[in-house]
């Protein structure tokens, strides 16, 4: 089973600074990994997949990168709205499943 | 714009059944995959499982023993029911559209939750 690790599981960051979450795979995975953004009391909102593809309607702002074991979620310039936990989300082909990562909270430092 | 809103009650008593609907609007539910996603008050996400638009289901391994899905094309909806509760099934649950598609090479498979039903609270307590 492969487990994904976020970190920091805290990032204190000014708006107007870059943020970069990790996300680490426990063994080596294809490119196949999602990232979320979720506010209080809010649904999770699909910002990349393909580890690198940004979803309809993001802002360029966000973009991802990575392989292996490593993956990386940046946002070059916090702004106000950007302030929420982040989820990665791996699929796994066989047997099919579906993993997240425990997120990384983004609060104003 | 598809819509996905999730129905059920928001108590249910321990060692009884869980059960919750999820209705899609705005698309059909043929051709994706429907997935039912918790969590926890003040935790992270926990996928429970998959139905297909043709009935297939794949299950978290933690909860295949007590977690049916089922699919209703012609109302648009999909079920989710989970037996036996306790305390530890308290959560946020929420349906979300299972995307699978391949890549520009055509070689690799993506998968990603692209629509998301609110959530329902659903309380396990007597």
């Amino acid at each position: 089973e492969i487990v994904m690790t976020q970190f920091p599981a805290t990032l204190s960051v000014s708006p107007g600074e870059r943020a970069t979450l990790s996300c680490r795979a426990s063994q080596r995975i294809s490119g196949n990994l999602a990232w979320y953004q979720q506010k209080p009391g809010r649904p999770p909102r699909l910002l990349l997949y393909g580890a690198s593809t940004r979803a309809t309607d993001i802002p360029g702002r966000f973009s991802g990168s990575g392989s292996g074991t490593e993956f990386t979620l940046t946002i070059s310039s916090l702004q106000s709205e950007d302030f929420a936990v982040y989820y990665c989300q791996y699929y796994d082909n066989w047997p099919a499943r579906r993993t997240f990562g425990q997120g990384t909270k983004v609060e104003i430092k | 714009q598809v819509q996905l809103q999730e129905s059920g009650p928001g108590l249910v008593q321990p060692s009884e059944t869980l059960s919750l609907t999820c209705t899609v609007s705005g698309g059909s539910i043929t051709n994706y995959y429907w997935s039912w996603v918790r969590q926890p008050p003040g935790k992270g996400l926990e996928w429970i499982g998959y139905i297909s638009h043709s009935g297939n289901t794949n299950y978290n391994p933690s909860l295949e023993s007590r977690v049916t899905f089922s699919l209703d094309a012609s109302k648009n909806q999909f079920s989710l029911k989970l037996t036996s509760v306790t305390a530890a099934d308290t959560a946020v649950y929420y349906c979300a559209r299972d995307v699978q598609q391949y890549d520009s090479s055509g070689y690799y498979l993506l998968q990603y939750f692209d629509y998301w039903g609110q959530g329902t609270l659903v309380t396990v307590s007597s």
